[in-house]
């Protein structure tokens, strides 16, 4: 069984630019949640999908920072535009079922460096 | 709002020895804790967890314990092998209805041949 992949794995881009990540879950989780560490700092929570709807979003820093997971199946955040303070490892999760205690299974991350 | 925070920050000891790792957390309301490995530019391994109502979890040569009540959990890593060498992160799951963990900021553990 696949594990949570994530694309890419690093981006480096100028402060101003946009860039999007990915993140694919293991297949048949619903639960999708998106964590970053920025440098220094332990890893902090972003926001939590069920299937396609937006459970918590109570971790997202600002407006500039988008999340979608259209169909339920991948997800993509969204930074736009960047700033110097966003470069970090972004790292999405999935869980299996409906149940608060399932074991979250963590991708590789995505390095993010704002130039 | 929940904190965890992990002692020692770094850790290092000679093949063999038995070692604990400590983990606290403020808020002792949580539904579950878990114990992640990190390696160096890699993603986080999931290596046990313990749901509220246990005391402890067993794999291989891993055990963790949870006394909820005191805010505690220790990773016990018997033999110690230098491959063990790592970041070793905890986690809780608390706040009613969210399933967001909150993590600590990890102990990083070299094992000396």
């Amino acid at each position: 069984e696949a594990g949570v992949t994530q694309f890419p794995s690093h981006s480096v881009i100028e402060k101003g630019q946009t860039v999007t990540l990915r993140c694919d879950p293991i297949s048949g989780h619903d639960n999708l949640y998106w964590y970053r560490r920025v440098m220094g700092k332990e890893i902090k929570f972003l926001l939590h999908f069920v299937k396609e709807s937006k459970q918590d979003e109570s971790g997202m820093p600002n407006n500039r920072f988008l999340a979608e997971r259209t169909g339920g199946t991948y997800s993509t955040l969204k930074v736009q535009p960047a700033e110097l303070e966003d470069s970090g490892v972004y790292f999405c999760a999935s869980s299996q079922g409906t149940s608060i205690s399932d074991e979250q299974f963590f991708g590789p991350g995505t390095r993010l460096t704002v130039l | 709002k929940q904190e965890v925070t992990q002692i020692p920050a770094a850790l290092s000891v000679p093949e063999g020895e038995n070692l604990v790792l400590n983990c606290s957390f403020t808020d002792s309301a949580i539904y579950n804790l878990q114990w992640f490995r990190q390696d160096p530019g890699k993603g986080l391994t999931s290596l046990l967890l313990i749901q509220s109502s246990q005391r402890e979890q067993t794999s291989g040569r891993l055990n963790a314990s949870l006394d909820k009540s005191s805010g505690r959990s220790t990773l016990y890593i018997a033999a110690s092998q230098p491959g063990d060498s790592a970041t070793y992160l905890c986690a809780v799951g608390s706040g009613a209805g969210s399933y967001q963990l909150t993590f600590g900021k990890g102990t990083k553990l070299s094992v000396i041949p």
